[in-house]
């Protein structure tokens, strides 16, 4: 157990709809990730906050946003949704800007039907 | 062409064997260089980092850098059917952005 916590770990909606996905890093790490991981593209950032701060975007599409809470925790807003959008979503936390120190939850699969 | 190429396999080997798991990049400005295990339907967990070049050593696992060729290695000793997994290269230029993942190599290990 990386001590990072995914919820839900499986959520299954229809195309146009909206979700959020929650992450708590593990205890103390300012720093979150967001990853999606589809078959065809591999893990792919998404998006970086640090101490409730965005700090990096990657391939985050205008339809998804994100934020972090001043307990830390991090939600992933994902809306209008469409099938490709099918994929695993992983949430990973570090005690700081240093991504060599960075664990990894269990991640959230997203089926879009 | 991807930034980090690697082949996803599968790679299937005997009880035993020594596995090598290789990664190339085109981004020279890489210098930290991670390893990460992933079993079915779990989060990647990391194996090893090295910074730069030269070879790193854990166990069983040894990871090799040549920046030099832009290729990267893990070597797997002994290997053990729970080993059984895909495994992800993955690097970065400062240490302190996201990581830029390779699509990972599926390994299994025949008992």
């Amino acid at each position: 157990d990386s001590g990072v916590t995914q919820t839900p770990k499986h959520l299954i909606t229809a195309t146009g709809q909206r979700v959020t996905l929650r992450c708590s890093p593990r205890s103390g790490d300012l720093s979150v990730y967001w990853y999606q991981q589809s078959l065809d593209q591999g893990l792919q950032f998404l998006i970086q906050y640090y101490n409730g701060e965005e700090r990096a975007k990657g391939n985050i599409l205008e339809r998804f946003s994100a934020q972090q809470f001043p307990d830390l925790h991090s939600e992933l807003n994902l809306s209008s949704l469409e099938l490709g959008d099918s994929a695993l979503y992983f949430c990973a936390s570090s005690p700081r800007l240093v991504n060599t120190e960075a664990f990894f939850g269990q991640g959230t699969r997203l089926t879009v039907v | 062409q991807k930034e980090v190429e690697q082949d996803p396999g599968p790679l299937s080997v005997p009880e035993g064997a020594i596995v090598s798991l290789n990664c190339t990049y085109s981004n020279s400005a890489f210098q930290y260089f991670m390893w990460y295990r992933q079993y079915s339907r779990k989060g990647p967990e990391l194996l090893m980092y090295t910074y730069s070049s030269g070879n790193k050593e854990d166990g069983r696992f040894t990871a090799q850098v040549d920046k030099s060729s832009k290729y990267i290695s893990l070597f797997i000793r002994d290997s053990q059917p729970s080993d059984s997994a895909t495994y992800l290269c993955a690097m970065d230029d400062t240490g302190r952005r996201a990581l830029t993942f390779g699509s990972g190599t599926r390994l299994q290990v025949q008992p």
